[in-house]
């Protein structure tokens, strides 16, 4: 069974960082394009970023450029976000995903004062 | 602003058939395939419909997808209570180089 465990969110203030994991199990994780998406409150699903399976290749939607950082450790299952500078529209809740194969819980981001 | 334009609401009443469209460009819907997503109120979304028209295991084959061109639809069939939620249309991107989604369908079953 695919299952994917997101951790990492919480309350920051405007600018401060903050780091996401997401643990997967059940499919060849090391092989499989990663994505995080995030969805505001009340608001749809919106991209943030992908990595392929051996992290050769990241791309990130232009809202988040140069302040995410997405990584994986393909020994560890485990993909993460490095998010900083935040902004108060970065708050949402963040999921990892594998488009044909699963989401996660996901995680909430508050981003306030 | 989605990248794919979903109408934001629909209705049917109990064992009716609905249709959801779901339309993009030839950057997205017509050069790569669609999955759906379905989002219970308070729930993770959870892929519903890969590559088009393919249904993951215990999807009810009551959901059921198609795409011409860069267009796509989810059809619905034997409409049941339990169905009520968003429904989501995603697909890559090559100019965006990323996933791109539509805006959401809410449906009500009334």
């Amino acid at each position: 069974e695919v299952q994917l465990v997101e951790s990492g969110g919480g309350l920051v203030q405007p600018g401060g960082s903050l780091r996401l994991s997401c643990a997967a199990s059940g499919f060849t994780f090391g092989s499989r394009w990663m994505h995080w998406v995030r969805q505001a409150p009340g608001k749809g699903l919106v991209w943030v970023s992908r990595i392929t399976g051996d992290g050769s290749t990241i791309s990130y939607a232009d809202s988040v450029k140069g302040r995410f950082t997405i990584s994986r450790d393909n020994a560890k299952n485990t993909l993460y976000l490095q998010m900083n500078s935040l902004r108060p529209e970065d708050t949402a809740v963040y999921y990892c995903i594998e488009w044909e194969l699963g989401w996660g819980q996901g995680t909430l981001v508050t981003v306030s004062s | 602003q989605p990248v794919l334009t979903q109408p934001p609401s629909a209705s049917g009443t109990p064992g009716q058939r609905v249709t959801i469209p779901c339309s993009g460009s030839s950057s997205n819907i017509g050069s790569y395939t669609v999955n759906w997503y379905q989002q219970l109120p308070g729930t993770a979304p959870k892929l519903l419909i890969n590559s088009n028209n393919q249904r993951p295991s215990g999807v009810p084959d009551r959901f059921s997808g198609s795409k011409s061109g860069t267009s796509a639809s989810l059809a619905i069939s034997g409409l049941q209570s339990e169905d009520e939620a968003d429904y989501y249309c995603a697909a890559w991107d090559d100019s965006l180089r990323g996933l791109v989604f539509g805006g959401g369908t809410k449906l009500t079953v009334l």
